[in-house]
């Protein structure tokens, strides 16, 4: 049973340009979760999609955006990105019933210069 | 405001010792609390869980740890630390009142001295 995949692993980019990162849930699970986790900080949820719409939001701009595919695999996209957007993202399946248990994927590391 | 709070950023210990980490967290509903593993440039493997009922919760890896409500805390502990239990280490709180959604703490890096 394959967990959370997330791709690419590694990814780097230029101020201004656009990215676009990947990711498949665990099997059974119908909601994806993405958080952002800058060096030396705990992750920061940045939003959350089920049944293909955004169910929830934190405290992130309208660079970010996502999709979800009807397979339940999403996207996250940042658009315009800056300097501050280097981290780590990680992307987190579960069961949309609640607070249900969240599993993450290996992330996905962004430099962005 | 929802929070959590890892006091100490970074703890060593010696192999087979003790370990104490410490979680405070604000939370206005019923929190669930969760206990992650992060070795460096890894996600994050869940290693317990509180939801309700018995307030001790076992996890993998011989981790346990204690919800205290009038204390706001959810300490993680192992009796006896092993030298691959060094990570990074991160208490997380979610609820009902914020569906899927999980707040962090900054974490804390834990080094074991063989």
């Amino acid at each position: 049973d394959a967990g959370v995949t997330q791709s690419p692993t590694h990814l780097i980019k230029t101020r201004g340009q656009q990215v676009t990162l990947r990711c498949s849930p665990k099997s059974g699970h119908d909601t994806v979760s993405w958080y952002q986790q800058a060096l030396g900080q705990g992750p920061q949820f940045i939003f959350q999609y089920y049944e293909e719409e955004e169910r929830q939001r934190g405290n992130f701009p309208d660079r970010f955006s996502g999709h979800q595919f009807p397979n339940y695999s999403s996207e996250l996209n940042v658009n315009a990105l800056l300097l501050g957007d280097s981290a780590l993202y990680l992307c987190a399946s579960s069961l949309f019933t609640g607070m249900e248990t969240q599993y993450f994927g290996p992330g996905t590391r962004l430099l962005v210069l | 405001a929802q929070s959590v709070t890892q006091p100490d950023i970074h703890i060593t210990v010696s192999e087979g010792a003790s370990l104490e980490l410490r979680c405070n967290y604000s939370y206005g509903a019923t929190p669930y609390l969760f206990w992650y593993v992060q070795s460096p440039g890894q996600g994050l493997q869940l290693l317990l869980k509180y939801f309700s009922g018995d307030t001790l919760v076992q996890g993998i890896k011989g981790f346990e740890a204690e919800f205290k409500r009038s204390q706001s805390s959810f300490n993680l502990r192992k009796p006896s630390v092993h030298w691959s239990d060094a990570a990074e280490y991160f208490c997380a709180v979610g609820g009902s009142s914020n569906t899927g959604k999980l707040i962090f703490g900054q974490g804390t890096t834990l080094q074991v001295k063989p």
